[in-house]
């Protein structure tokens, strides 16, 4: 069965300072990875996407994630946070194949807060 | 395009109450899911739908049903409800091909 790991609950980083927020998979073949961004009270917003190709991959709000097949891992970063960025950040994994549903396993989330 | 809509947004419910929690999509997506949201617990998948008509569990399926008659809507239904189903309840919605799913603005519950 698939799972995700985001060992860290919170982190806390001031504002300007670079950031990087982890993500492990575990999954029987490469899966499609996400990054979701959630602020208080709000849904969940895409951040960004793997799906095949370069492993370095760009989204939106300055962010980016790098796919490494050999640790299992889809690390965010990004290299000056904002103080807007605050807000909780979650991985998924889902199949490649289509069919099923298509269906998103996702971490526990990681909550970000900005110290200005 | 409004995307991806759910109401209410909030509602207390009483135990043993029911009541049915709305979405709708417009990008006229064949896949539709209902997750719920626990503090520190992510999101939990508590069913899905792969086109009108049809229909499947997720991982927390208890005490819950659902029901999709049509692309856009896909409602979900509480009948008996329990302090366990206090949560946050996000509806999303992807196509086949894109596997990106978009998610509503979530309607939060309490059960009392």
């Amino acid at each position: 069965a698939q799972s995700v790991t985001q060992p860290d609950i919170h982190i806390t980083v001031s504002e300007g300072a670079s950031l990087e927020l982890r993500c492990n998979y575990s999954y029987g073949a490469t899966p499609y990875l996400f990054w979701y961004v959630q602020s208080p009270g709000q849904g969940l917003q895409l951040l960004l996407k793997y799906f095949s190709g370069d492993t370095l991959v760009q989204g939106i709000k300055g962010f980016e994630a790098e796919f490494k097949r050999s640790q299992s891992s889809f690390n965010l970063r990004k290299p000056s946070v904002h103080w807007s960025d605050a807000a909780e950040y979650f991985c998924a994994v889902g199949p490649i194949l289509t069919g099923g549903g298509n269906k998103l396993t996702f971490g526990t989330g990681t909550q970000l807060k900005v110290e200005l | 395009n409004a995307g991806v809509t759910q109401t209410p947004k909030f509602r207390i419910l009483k135990i043993g109450q029911s009541m049915t929690l709305q979405c709708t999509q417009d990008m006229n997506h064949n896949y539709m899911y209902w997750y719920r949201q626990d503090p520190g617990m992510g999101l939990k998948l508590i069913y899905y739908s792969v086109g009108a008509g049809i229909t499947d569990k997720g991982e927390v399926p208890n005490g819950y049903n659902v029901s999709r008659s049509t692309t856009e809507d896909f409602p979900l239904r509480l009948e008996l409800a329990a302090p366990s189903q206090t949560s946050v309840y996000f509806c999303a919605s992807s196509s086949p091909t894109t596997k990106t799913q978009y998610f509503g603005p979530g309607t939060r519950l309490l059960v009392l």
